[in-house]
């Protein structure tokens, strides 16, 4: 159990266009979400939290208007990348946290997606 | 804030042992982790240790903790060439953030 997907494993797209990646949790309820950003060796950078039903929380430096996060559901967050440029291109890696009968719980992540913006 | 830190390399032969050392700063961290991320791929969760344990074992791998010297350890046993990766320790004060080390890369001479 605990499988957390990511579409798309990989994009490719031009300067200025939105890319948009999902996360699920496929076999539990994730009240939380995080969003990750990894640059080549690298260790990762958490870059928000997401609550279901709530605006996410950004780490600082991390720029709201350009990495919007949406969590709708107990089970998806997307994170839309908008108006990409090169320098955005990097491993983004979603987790999902649940609460077990009340204690909490690890993150299990998912596969990544690589976005590569020309 | 915390700051979590490993060694970027480590070089065994198939058959022996490894041992991946990290060291953390904060000591009111819950949950102490190790993921395996292999090329290209995410991150996979091998094993997390409570802050009220000092050693958990889980097949070939063994996880140590030392609390009073915020230092944790991974040791897999009978290293394999499968086990080549980059091991990343990571510590959380429950489970919100989570502050992952740089990673140490494991390779794994047949």
């Amino acid at each position: 159990g605990a499988v957390v997907s990511q579409h798309p494993s990989w994009v490719i797209c031009k300067s200025g266009t939105s890319v948009k990646i999902e996360c699920r949790s496929l076999d539990f309820q994730a009240t939380t979400m995080f969003w990750y950003r990894q640059f080549p060796k690298q260790s990762l950078m958490l870059m928000a939290t997401s609550n279901e039903g709530s605006k996410a929380t950004y780490e600082q430096g991390v720029e709201k208007d350009k990495f919007l996060i949406n969590h709708a559901s107990l089970t998806l967050s997307t994170l839309t990348v908008t108006s990409a440029h090169p320098e955005d291109s990097s491993f983004y890696i979603c987790s999902a946290a649940r609460l077990a009968g009340g204690s909490t719980d690890t993150q299990y992540f998912g596969p990544g997606t690589r976005l590569t913006v020309l | 804030g915390e700051d979590v830190e490993q060694s970027l390399f480590l070089s065994v032969r198939e058959g022996d042992s490894s041992v991946i050392n990290c060291t953390y700063t904060d000591s009111s961290s819950t949950y102490l982790y190790w993921y395996k991320q292999e090329p290209g791929a995410g991150l996979q969760l091998l094993t997390y240790i409570f802050s009220n344990m000092d050693m958990k074992q889980d097949q070939r791998l063994t996880v140590l903790l030392n609390k009073k010297d915020k230092h944790l350890s991974l040791r897999i046993a009978d290293t394999q060439t499968g086990d080549s990766a980059i091991y990343f320790c990571a510590a959380s004060g429950g489970y919100q953030k989570v502050t992952f080390g740089i990673g140490t890369k494991l390779q794994v001479i047949p």
